[in-house]
């Protein structure tokens, strides 16, 4: 695609649920990244992807995080049990190759109610 | 070690004028400091970026000023718009895995 895509653009759920974000990086692109945004706040890595393979989970804040990537392209990242402390803006971004331009989707804002 | 710290955390500029926010940081290992865009509801643009190996990048009305000895970088806006308004981050990246870090974040507003 033109640009990274991500879905839902806004998600709203229940404490307790559990829900997934969908990222679809820029086609060719092998690094996949996903960062979440707090209101006024700068932006917390969670998870790197190369391929489909993570090799950076250090930034995921809990076990109840977890992503996956598939086939080199779309990333999903799964919240169980949503608690209100994670309401948030969860951004995606890829690059073409580890060390070159980062370009993010518009992101998901979650909030958990 | 890993963090990049931003000011100010918010900028109020006439039209005209100029706009500077500051980053800093403490990991040699960064060798790629980018500075993002970003407006109400969307994701953060790349607005222009600099490695450790030049002192100074212009791209149009932006300047990144970089200081190696002192591990400070800026971000200057030369004849401030309205239309600049906006949330500015910086960030570094270096190491493994090649993510980056951001800092704070500006809030910029350009009054006309």
């Amino acid at each position: 695609g033109a640009g990274v895509s991500q879905s839902p653009s806004n998600k709203v759920t229940e404490k307790g649920k559990d829900v997934e974000l969908r990222c679809d990086p820029i086609s060719g692109h092998t690094a996949l990244y996903w960062y979440r945004q707090s209101l006024g706040q700068g932006l917390e890595f969670l998870i790197y992807f190369q391929g489909n393979s993570a090799p950076d989970k250090s930034g995921l804040p809990s076990d109840r995080f977890s992503a996956e990537r598939t086939g080199g392209s779309v990333s999903t990242l799964t919240i169980q049990r949503t608690q209100q402390e994670d309401s948030a803006v969860y951004l995606c971004a890829s690059t073409l190759t580890p060390n070159t331009e980062a370009f993010f989707g518009q992101g998901t804002r979650l909030t958990v109610v | 070690q890993q963090q990049v710290k931003q000011s100010p955390q918010s900028l109020i500029v006439q039209k005209g004028g100029i706009s500077i926010i500051n980053c800093a940081y403490e990991n040699t290992a960064f060798d790629y400091f980018p500075w993002y865009q970003q407006f109400p509801g969307k994701g953060p643009a790349l607005l222009i970026a600099i490695r450790p190996d030049v002192s100074e990048k212009k791209e149009g009305r932006f300047t990144i000023s970089f200081n190696k000895s002192a591990k400070q970088f800026s971000l200057h806006i030369m004849d401030s718009q309205p239309g600049d308004s906006a949330t500015y981050f910086c960030a570094a990246r270096g190491g493994a895995t090649n993510k980056l870090i951001f800092g704070t974040g500006t809030l910029l507003a350009v009054q006309p």
